[in-house]
Parts: C-alpha cells; structure tokens; sequence
C-alpha cells in the first residue's frame, strides 16, 4: 500500500498559482497518481491523474519528474472558491490498488 | 443523473443500537467503498467491493460490516455502534477499481450517543 506525505496546509492569495506537491518514495511501476479536491462536508471530487511528466486539465495540472518519487498539483490563478482539501493518492489503475489511501491531505486556503 | 446517493444524510442514534446506512450507485460501476472522516485523521477507508459478493477489508474495518448482494447497492452496517464511531461517513463508486476516478455520495453525518 502505497502512501503519500503532503503538506498540511498552504495559503495564497487569489490570482495567484498555487502549487502542492506530494512525496510517494515507494511507489510502484504501474501506480498511477491521482489529485482529488474535497470542499467542508462534501464528498472529494476528481481532480486529475497522470503516470508521468505532465497531464493538464481544464482545472489543473500534474506534474511527474522522471523517478516519480514526487508529484505537484498546479493550480492557475487560483480564486476563493479554490480554498479546499487537496488529496494524492497513488495506485494501480485498472487492477489492484483497492484499499486506498487518502491521508488528511493538504488544507489551501485562498486570501482575497 | 449519474450519482452516488446516501441514506440517511444525518443520524443520531445510541450505543448498541443496530443501524444500516445505504449506499446507491446508477453509473453500473463494479468498484464500491466506504470511507470515514475524522478532524485531524483525514479520510479513511473502511470496506471496499470489487463486484457483487466480493468485499474486503480497507484500514479501519473493526465495528463495521457490509454486503454487496447487488451491483448498485453496498449498505454500511453498525451491527453495535458505540461513541467512537461517530463521525462523518462517504460512499464512493468507481468504473473499475479504487484508482479509477471515485465518484462520491453526499456523506452521512452519524452520532453515536
């Protein structure tokens, strides 16, 4: 079971880029990475995965240095309604990886 | 509208009285799981099912039971509740497995008196 280590929270300001990286050191050949966003007293929501280099989105992007023993979550220009929880988890897609772990990830708040 | 409901969304109940929260999925997904969210603990994984009929153990299974008899449904059971089970409570659904993109219920909020 793969885990992860992340910061436990970050500030920024609105407009500004807001990046979040996560440790994974024992990850596994064919664990993807994968970013969810949990607003208070909602369920998480998908965010983006990848397994390597960079993967963007209309919300973020992912990026994966070559040991992907790391990953950052960069979020543009963020905005107050950005302020969450952000999780990493890691694991195999499409087999295996069942028992996840989420940890307490990590609290960005957005100042106006 | 593809979603993944819970049942009930709040519930206050005491210590040793048997309670069922439900879980529903309409997306035909194969993977189900139930997590628990603790101030300072962050989410954790209590049960998870690969398909109908299969489960397994997620970090924190002790107090809880499921079932999967079918697809769509994957009810958490309290079989004893005590004080230290109260907390905040998501189901989430995935197409495949648990690194597939998990779509998750609205949450149950339980106190256990």
């Amino acid at each position: 079971l793969a885990k992860t280590t992340q910061p436990i929270s970050m500030d920024s300001y609105e407009g500004q880029e807001v990046n979040i990286t996560c440790s994974h050191n024992n990850i596994a050949t064919n664990d993807y990475i994968t970013w969810y966003q949990q607003f208070p007293s909602q369920g998480p929501r998908f965010i983006i995965q990848g397994y390597k280099t960079k993967v963007t989105n209309e919300v973020a992007s992912l990026f994966i240095p070559a040991d992907r023993k790391s990953s950052t979550l960069s979020l543009p220009r963020v905005s107050l309604s950005d302020t969450a929880v952000y999780y990493c988890l890691v694991g195999l897609l499409g087999t295996g990886a069942n028992n996840l772990f989420f940890g307490t990830g990590t609290r960005l708040t957005v100042i106006p | 509208e593809a979603q993944v409901t819970q049942n009930p969304r709040y519930l206050i109940t005491v210590t040793g009285k048997k309670l069922t929260v439900t879980c529903s999925q309409n997306m035909n997904h194969e993977y189900m799981s139930w997590y628990r969210q603790d101030p300072g603990l962050g989410l954790r994984q209590i049960y998870y099912s690969m398909n109908v009929e299969v489960t397994d153990k997620g970090d924190v299974p002790e107090g809880y039971k499921v079932s999967r008899k079918e697809k769509r449904n994957f009810p958490l059971i309290l079989e004893s509740p005590s004080p230290n089970q109260t907390s905040l409570y998501f189901c989430a659904s995935s197409i495949g497995t648990g690194s597939d993109e998990q779509f998750f219920g609205p949450g149950t909020r339980l106190t256990v008196l």
